[in-house]
């Protein structure tokens, strides 16, 4: 049973690109998770979705920031217009159920923006 | 969502064990105790869960007092491989990583 899926696991884009990360939860998990680390911090919870609906995303910046979890197909998290602050390690994590002993998490999309 | 609060770091020599003590005062009744280790450049893995007095799994064990204001997680006989940041959640998924205990174990 392969674990959570992310790429691209690397990611460079100028100010102003738009960066589209994905993520492929593990086999059965229909519950994602997207977690946003900064160097030298903990991750901070940004969006949390089941198939075709978000649940909550309490935790997404307000402008530019979107995610999806379509019926078929990975999440995607996407991030219009990057700015230099966008420059993080963006992780994705599935869980079977909403509440579950754990997260699964995926090894990470580092984004750099130049 | 329960904060938590843990130190930044430890160091401790191979073959020792380490308690790693974790403080959630404000707790709520169904919240579970969740400890999670990170590796630089990895997501977090899932080490133990609990909801009070004593988890035991073949990585390390989990001890909760009565009032669950705290935690402490025990790492018997560390290695070098056991460096890395550990992280205590009081709640559920939708939660907020502090900034974890970062574990350096030395030769």
């Amino acid at each position: 049973n392969a674990g959570v899926m992310q790429n691209p696991r690397h990611l460079v884009r100028r100010r102003g690109q738009e960066a589209r990360l994905r993520c492929s939860p593990m086999k059965g998990h229909s519950h994602v998770y997207w977690y946003r680390q900064l160097p030298e911090e903990g991750l901070k919870f940004m969006v949390y979705l089941q198939k075709e609906n978000i649940i909550d995303e309490s935790g997404m910046p307000k402008e530019r920031f979107s995610a999806e979890f379509p019926k078929e197909g990975p999440s995607i998290l996407r991030i219009q217009q990057v700015v230099r602050g966008d420059s993080a390690a963006y992780f994705c994590a599935s869980s079977p159920l909403e509440v579950s002993p754990e997260q699964y998490f995926g090894p990470g999309t580092r984004l750099t923006v130049t | 969502l329960a904060k938590t609060t843990q130190p930044i770091s430890m160091d401790s020599y191979e073959g020792q064990e380490v308690n790693i003590t974790c403080s959630h005062n404000n707790i709520a009744t169904n919240d579970y105790i969740t400890w999670y280790q990170q590796f630089p450049s990895q997501g977090p893995r899932f080490i133990i869960q609990g909801y009070k007095t004593k988890v035991t799994n073949e990585v390390a064990s989990l001890f909760i007092p009565a009032d669950r204001k705290s935690s402490t997680l025990s790492l018997p006989r560390v290695s070098l491989s056991d460096t890395a940041v550990y992280y205590c959640l009081a709640g559920y998924q939708k939660v907020t990583f502090g900034t974890g205990t970062k574990l350096q174990v030395i030769p």
